[in-house]
């Protein structure tokens, strides 16, 4: 199974919104709602911030939201705060992407 | 709350093994599904196999077939994970991270696998 295919970095201004999209085949992120997100802090252990393509676990901010179009999944984050500056990785159990590298301006 | 605290960092040779463990608070790891994720430096996540409770077996990523053990104690609630025949390549990262559902939802703070000679 090949990664999934995510832009290696996007930035934007706090209080604006941004989309990291995350693109499978109709073998895995087109073929299951099973795509699940994770943000990555420097030094840090990966923190899961969606499953089941846009279901938020307790505790994370309403501003993270996902969704799935065919064979690409879409992380959004709005009203960038300079926290959410981290690396996000999407996956289509049991393959992850590549990793997108956040930065807020 | 489940709570997964790692073993320190080890220094191995190549074509040394090395055994990392992950113990397991709030829940009993009867209870859990452990999988290992692995993260060489720079580079991104890597799924190296776990417990699959759908099929009550221990499944491994092909790329680590025959060189990864992943094996579990449960009268201490601590899971492990044996990488055998080390190169300078499996340097690296290595997570305990609970499964449930096609998601990993709780995660370890990691061990860091060197492998020099």
């Amino acid at each position: 199974q090949s990664a999934l295919t995510q832009p290696r970095s996007v930035s934007g201004s706090p209080g604006q919104s941004v989309t990291i999209s995350c693109t499978g085949t109709s073998s895995d992120v087109g073929g299951y709602n099973y795509v699940s997100w994770y943000q990555q802090h420097p030094g840090k252990a990966p923190k899961l911030m969606i499953y089941d393509v846009s279901k938020r676990p307790s505790g994370v901010p309403d501003r993270f939201s996902g969704s799935k179009s065919g064979n690409t999944a879409s992380l959004t984050i709005s009203g960038l705060q300079a926290e959410d500056e981290a690396d996000y990785y999407c996956c289509s159990y049991p393959v992850f992407g590549g990793g997108t590298k956040l930065t807020v301006l | 709350q489940v709570q997964l605290v790692q073993s320190g960092a080890e220094v191995k040779k190549p074509g040394a093994s090395v055994k990392v463990s992950c113990k397991v608070s709030g829940y009993t790891l009867t209870e859990l599904s452990m999988h290992w994720v692995r993260q060489a430096p720079g580079k991104g996540l890597e799924w190296m196999g776990g417990f699959d409770p759908e099929d009550g077996e221990t499944i491994y990523a092909q790329k680590f077939q025959g060189r990864v053990t992943m094996t579990e104690d449960t009268s201490t609630d601590t899971a492990y994970m044996e990488l055998s025949s080390l190169r300078s390549e499996d340097t690296a990262v290595y997570y305990c991270a609970t499964y449930y559902r096609y998601y990993f939802d709780y995660w370890g703070q990691g061990t860091l696998v060197t492998v020099s000679s």
